[in-house]
């Protein structure tokens, strides 16, 4: 069985600070997908990669896939309020036909 | 609208009457998914349709729970006998085919309560 771990499980910082949260997995996915969610809303998703070290930004959010593909990550740079939410990753298989998502990261920037 | 619709947004019912979920998908897409997200987790597969068909039910947790898809497009996921333990939001999520690599479209979900 395929899963993906994320750490931390919940992060509260202050508006202006940094953060790292991780996706990982003894599995090797072809592609990860960051997903956003806010309260009251499903999930919207945010960035596919699907290149072992590939690095994407998204204005302050940079995601990075694994050499190996089996872990990301999701850097944020000068976090503001409108980042908090609950961040989740998921993995896609050649072949398979859904996604294996992990149980997120809800992350409070705090004013 | 062009998004997943999800209806009723908000239900609240007794323990032990049935309940119907619909969901809307995309126009086009040809599979459509079920989640359920207890407060403050992440999300628990339910079912996948590709199509009306539905080659992966694993998630349903019990006989009680039941989904159906017709005109490759409306889905109903119907829970009977509700149980507390069914409280929950239940997601639909829905993508232009059937893989992994697929981005998912998600709605903004029923809302259940069971008293």
């Amino acid at each position: 069985t395929q899963l993906l771990e994320q750490s931390p499980q919940f992060l509260s910082i202050q508006e202006g600070e940094n953060l790292t949260v991780y996706c990982n997995s003894s599995s090797v996915f072809s592609s990860l997908q960051w997903y956003r969610q806010e309260p009251g809303e499903g999930p919207v998703l945010l960035v596919t990669v699907v290149t072992g070290g590939e690095v994407k930004k998204l204005k302050r959010l940079t995601f990075q896939f694994g050499d190996a593909r089996k872990d990301s990550s999701l850097h944020i740079t000068a976090a503001q309020t409108g980042d908090t939410g609950l961040y989740l990753c998921a993995g896609g298989t050649q072949g398979a036909q859904k996604l294996v998502f992990g149980q997120g990261t809800r992350l409070t920037i705090n004013p | 609208g062009a998004g997943v619709s999800q209806s009723p947004s908000n239900k609240v019912t007794e323990k032990g009457k049935d309940v119907e979920l619909r969901c809307d998908p995309i126009s086009g897409h040809t599979a459509l998914y079920w989640y359920r997200q207890r407060l403050g987790q992440g999300l628990e597969f339910l079912i996948y349709f590709q199509g009306n068909s539905a080659p992966d039910k694993s998630g349903l947790p019990s006989d009680r729970f039941s989904a159906e898809r017709t005109g490759e497009s409306v889905s109903t996921l119907t829970i009977q006998r509700t149980q507390q333990e069914d409280s929950a939001v239940y997601l639909c999520a829905s993508s232009l085919v059937g893989q992994g690599s697929q981005p998912q479209h998600f709605g903004d979900g029923t809302r259940l309560s069971i008293l």
